[in-house]
Formats: structure tokens, sequence, C-alpha cells
């Protein structure tokens, strides 16, 4: 399988601002996308994450507000921008390996408070 | 819809067998996973099944597929209190690189 790292772990951030989340996976990998798992809640995928083109957004999240990077095929960053205390999440982007029966693995993922 | 559903709570003592029951809707389901999350960490992939088969096991792990009523369970055997944890099931509906709907995960509590 392969190891995913998200930086950050976690972070506090005031309202307004906004952080960028990175990605790092070991391998070259086909698919990367970004969920969210809201306090308490289950798993909502945001988007998917395309190499070297525009992020395939689920219904409710917009580019705007959740601009994603894939530059290459082991790395990408998901930014939340202006944030409010209602983006309070975690954070995890998971990845899909190249081969037809690689499953999704996940990140560590990334905890996020905003005040 | 795309509702996958589990029941919220789970409680048994060390070293009976859990079955945590998950049910989902969509009968293109390809692939059907269980993770493992366990306090402030993220989601550990336990094992998973391809949409043709009825049962998989994996050491204490057995998963039961259930084509017909659409239902999937996760059965471990011997259960340790290390496996205090919340369990989620999700479906893949466009082979396995498409997105993954989770159900609401089922908290496990293991007593002594």
């Amino acid at each position: 399988s392969a190891v995913i790292s998200q930086k950050p772990s976690r972070d506090i951030c005031q309202r307004g601002t906004s952080l960028t989340i990175q990605c790092q996976v070991d391998s070259q990998v086909t698919m990367m996308f970004w969920y969210r798992q809201q306090p308490g809640q289950s798993l909502t995928l945001i988007a998917t994450a395309n190499q070297g083109s525009e992020a395939t957004y689920e219904s409710g999240f917009v580019i705007d507000k959740f601009p994603i990077s894939r530059p290459n095929l082991t790395f990408s960053t998901l930014t939340v921008s202006i944030m409010s205390p209602e983006d309070s999440s975690i954070y995890l982007c998971s990845v899909v390996g190249s081969t037809s029966t690689d499953t999704q693995y996940f990140g560590p993922g990334t905890r996020l408070t905003v005040l | 819809g795309e509702d996958v559903e589990q029941s919220l709570f789970l409680s048994v003592r060390e070293g009976d067998s859990s079955v945590i029951n998950c049910t989902y809707t969509d009968s293109s389901s390809t692939y059907l996973y269980w993770y493992k999350q366990e306090p402030g960490a993220g989601l550990q992939l336990l094992t998973y099944i391809f949409s043709n088969m009825d049962m998989k096991q994996d050491q204490r792990l057995t998963v039961l597929l259930n084509k017909k009523d659409k239902h999937l369970s996760l059965r471990i055997a011997d259960t340790q209190t290390g496996d205090s944890a919340i369990y989620f099931c999700a479906e893949s509906r466009i082979s396995n690189t498409g997105k993954l709907i989770f159900g609401q995960g089922t908290t496990l509590q293991v007593k002594p």
C-alpha cells in the first residue's frame, strides 16, 4: 500500500484566513481525492484532484472555496479559503494506486480548528 | 439514494465476537470496504470485498456480503480492547477508482 503523509497534521486558524494542506505519496498513484470529516460525522468527498488539470468537485463544494492543485502524480494540495468556524473538520486525502486491484488508502488527516 | 447505513454503537466484552452491520442501496456497487478509525487518527483500510464475492476471511476478520439484501457485515473474532474504534463501511460504484460513499460509522466499545 502507498504511504501517505499530510502537512500540517493539525492547525488552529483565525476566521477569514486561508490554509493550504499538503498531501504527499511515496509512489505514483492514479487518483487522489480530498475528503472532509466534520466533527462526529462520516466522510464526505470534496473533490477528485486531477493531475495537470482542474479538480472535479462534488455537489456542494466549489473551487473558490476549496482550490486544489495536483502538479504531479505524487503530490496534491487543498486550500480552505476564507475560513469560518463551520470549516472546522478533519481533511483527509486518499489515493488509488497504479494497478487495477488497488483500493483507496487514506492519509492521517489534517485536524483544522477555526476560531 | 446514496445511503449507506450502519448502527451507531456496539458494545462487547473482550474475547467475544463483534458483528458490525451495514446496508447499502445501490446494486451497482462494485467494491465494499471496511475502514477503522481510532481516536485522533486517520482511516485504516481493514479489508474489502468485491461485489461478486459472498465472503472474505482475513485472520480475525470475516466479511459477509448478501447482494440480494444489500447487506454487508464485519465479524471480528476474539475482540480485543485494541479493537475499540469507529468502523466505517463504504461502497464504490465506479470500479475502484471512484467516489466512496461512507456510512455514519459504528463505534465499537470493548469492555475488559
